[in-house]
């Protein structure tokens, strides 16, 4: 399976605090997304980066891709309790296959 | 921001009916899609249609079935529910030449 692997599962933090998440994946990729879901609603774009590309920036979130380990972090900065979501990663490919998404990481955030 | 609807939002039905789940974007993208996700678990892919007149079976095995005879529509059908079809459908649409997909709601469904 070419499904990516986030980590951890769960995570639970103070508000304030800075929240980490990871993704490993198998296969090249041509592009990694990060996608926020709350409960119960469906899933929102949240940041795409290339395989040519390092880090990306957009807002509060940081993201890093690493191709020579096929690995990927989010990083929200100063987090708040509305943060409080699932976190998928999803790799794009070539040859015109749909995303591959990985299992999640649910964050909360304490207030 | 994404115009993709999902109706009905919750039903519940009983064993052995026929349903069908719309879903609709107004982007006019080519690419559509449909994600079964049990609460809290993992999405999968159970079909994908990449223009009108075609589809694709996804990663996992469905009883269910779809069509594209319009862009802009995907409906997926049941033909007989099930208990073990119990679960969340999302609904996704993409454009041609990228690969951001923008998710509707949901249909939360309940076969009794």
């Amino acid at each position: 399976s070419q499904q990516g692997e986030e980590d951890p599962q769960a995570l639970s933090i103070q508000e304030g605090e800075n929240a980490t998440m990871n993704c490993s994946y198998k296969t090249s990729i041509n592009n990694l997304q990060w996608y926020r879901q709350n409960s119960g609603r469906g899933l929102v774009h949240l940041i795409l980066i290339r395989s040519n590309e390092r880090e990306k920036h957009s807002g509060r979130l940081r993201v890093t891709l690493d191709t020579s380990k096929k690995s990927s972090s989010l990083l929200i900065t100063a987090s708040r309790a509305a943060d409080t979501a699932s976190y998928f990663c999803a790799t794009g490919h070539s040859g015109n296959t749909p995303l591959v998404f990985g299992k999640g990481t649910r964050l909360s955030v304490i207030a | 921001e994404a115009d993709i609807y999902q109706t009905p939002r919750y039903l519940v039905i009983g064993t052995g009916k026929k349903i069908t789940l719309e879903c609709s974007q107004t982007m006019g993208h080519d690419k559509m899609y449909w994600y079964q996700q049990d609460p809290g678990m993992e999405l999968h892919l159970i079909h994908y249609s990449y223009g009108v007149n075609s589809t694709e079976k996804g990663d996992l095995s469905s009883e269910s079935t779809v069509s594209r005879i319009r862009t802009e529509h995907f409906p997926l059908t049941l033909e007989s529910a099930r208990p073990s079809h119990t679960s969340q459908y999302l609904c996704a649409s993409s454009d041609r030449d990228a690969d951001t997909q923008y998710f509707g709601p949901g249909t939360r469904l309940t076969v009794l």
